[in-house]
């Protein structure tokens, strides 16, 4: 089956400041790489999305980068705010089978 | 357009006993999915239904979890009897389509302590 591993677990950062957010999978026949924001109390919301025949796409802060041949894919999220802080969860899927990342706690610091 | 409904928002048993979760999916959306989410930990797929069929449930402990999707749109997933290690909180989701590479819409998630 798909393994995906992400990394940083925990990642503070300055107001303003950019963070990123790696992950890496390791089934080549996964397709689609969608991003999740965990606040707390609440279920994961996706917040970005890309496909395998794209490398790049952007969302006003939230960027994520795909690389096929390496199999990793990026969040990076600039110009931080305080209410960017929650968990984030990479997801890789093929078919309609989704494997998550074990998550990256976010805290932005005021 | 409604989200994904879960209930009950907050469930404390003993071990041994049993409890089920109920689920409404998106409207019109075809599939299903029951995860389990321990703390710390990313979202583990439990089953998978694609209308009213099991798609996948090959990590679901079927000794002692079950699932149904009632006529292709509400879901329930039971535990019975309940160990300690079964505390954490079950996510469900869905998405509009049957073939993959769909965005998954989540609930607010059932939050399960076994005691």
């Amino acid at each position: 089956g798909e393994n995906v591993e992400q990394h940083p677990s925990t990642l503070s950062v300055q107001e303003g400041d950019s963070a990123v957010i790696k992950c890496t999978y390791s089934d080549s026949a996964s397709n689609y790489f969608p991003w999740y924001k965990q606040e707390l109390g609440k279920g994961p919301q996706l917040i970005i999305d890309i496909r395998s025949n794209v490398g790049e796409k952007k969302d006003q802060r939230i960027a994520v980068t795909l690389n096929k041949t390496a199999k990793h894919f990026s969040l990076h999220i600039t110009e931080t705010q305080p209410e960017d802080s929650a968990v984030y969860f990479c997801a890789a899927s093929k078919g309609n089978q989704f494997y998550f990342g074990t998550g990256t706690s976010l805290t932005v610091i005021p | 357009e409604a989200g994904v409904a879960q209930s009950p928002r907050y469930k404390i048993i003993e071990k041994r006993q049993s409890v089920a979760f109920w689920c409404n999916p998106i409207s019109g959306h075809a599939t299903l999915y029951w995860y389990q989410q321990i703390l710390g930990q990313g979202p583990k797929l439990l089953i998978q239904f694609q209308n009213n069929g099991v798609v996948d449930d090959s990590q679901l402990p079927k000794d002692r979890f079950s699932a149904e999707r009632l006529k292709g749109v509400d879901s329930t997933l039971k535990i019975q009897p309940a160990k300690l290690e079964d505390s954490a909180v079950y996510l469900c989701a869905s998405s509009r389509s049957t073939s993959g590479r769909e965005t998954q819409y989540f609930g607010p998630g059932t939050r399960l302590l076994v005691l």
